[in-house]
């Protein structure tokens, strides 16, 4: 079954506005969770790491909640601008089990930002 | 600001072909990885690689697929004999280490079409 999954697969804002998408996951051994911007023709980029130990992380304009009773992400993007339109995913990696290495991702969520 | 690198960007070839997809990693990174996303899906992992030898490698990953670091800065997936379903983006990854926090990075991608 999928362990990562989206809430929304596409939302709208109106630029300045703040962005919020989330993400729940199923496997309570997972121990960290990166969010990753993708462009349309490019590689997923790396935005914002969370570990299973913390609640929030803030970066530059962006903020990541872990809600772990929940099994619940989020990323909150503020002033939201037209470049930050893109595909937004989530992916988790599991700590035991021997899969120590790979990455496993959600759906996706596309964010459109308009002016 | 260091990046990895993939090419070709497209690659067309007809089913049962042998195709070569090349990445060169961030020059001091030891851990590398290959991922498939199919059109509209998610990102899915193949392999992890590291010290000349496969890490971790997905059900995807079957006999029809190798890695190989030929040399100090290329690693290459072959795919033997492609088959309709390979057609997908396919991103090189890599990490400096392969602990739990270690953040991967991504190129930008292969598209590999089968016909």
């Amino acid at each position: 079954g999928e362990s990562v999954g989206l809430h929304l697969p596409t939302l709208s804002v109106q630029e300045g506005d703040n962005s919020i998408i989330n993400c729940a996951y199923s496997n309570s051994a997972s121990d960290y969770f990166i969010w990753y911007k993708q462009e349309s023709g490019k590689g997923p980029q790396f935005i914002i790491d969370i570990r299973s130990n913390m609640d929030k992380r803030q970066g530059q304009r962006v903020t990541v909640l872990l809600n772990k009773t929940v099994k619940h992400l989020s990323l909150q993007i503020a002033a939201t601008q037209p470049g930050d339109s893109a595909v937004y995913f989530c992916a988790e990696k599991l700590s035991s089990g021997g899969s120590n290495y790979k990455l496993t991702f959600g759906k996706g969520t596309l964010l459109t930002v308009n002016p | 600001e260091p990046e990895v690198t993939q090419t070709p960007s497209h690659q067309v070839t007809q089913m049962g072909q042998e195709v070569i997809l090349r990445c060169v990693p961030i020059s001091n990174h030891l851990y590398f990885y290959w991922y498939r996303q199919i059109l509209g899906q998610k990102v899915e992992f193949l392999v992890s690689f590291y010290n000349n030898e496969i890490s971790e490698k997905s059900e995807i990953f079957d006999d029809q697929f190798s890695v190989e670091r030929p040399d100090g800065s290329n690693f290459t997936l072959k795919i033997r004999s492609t088959k309709l379903e390979d057609s997908a983006m396919y991103f090189c990854a890599s990490s400096a280490l392969p602990q739990l926090l270690e953040t991967q990075y991504f190129g930008p991608g292969t598209r590999l079409l089968v016909l």
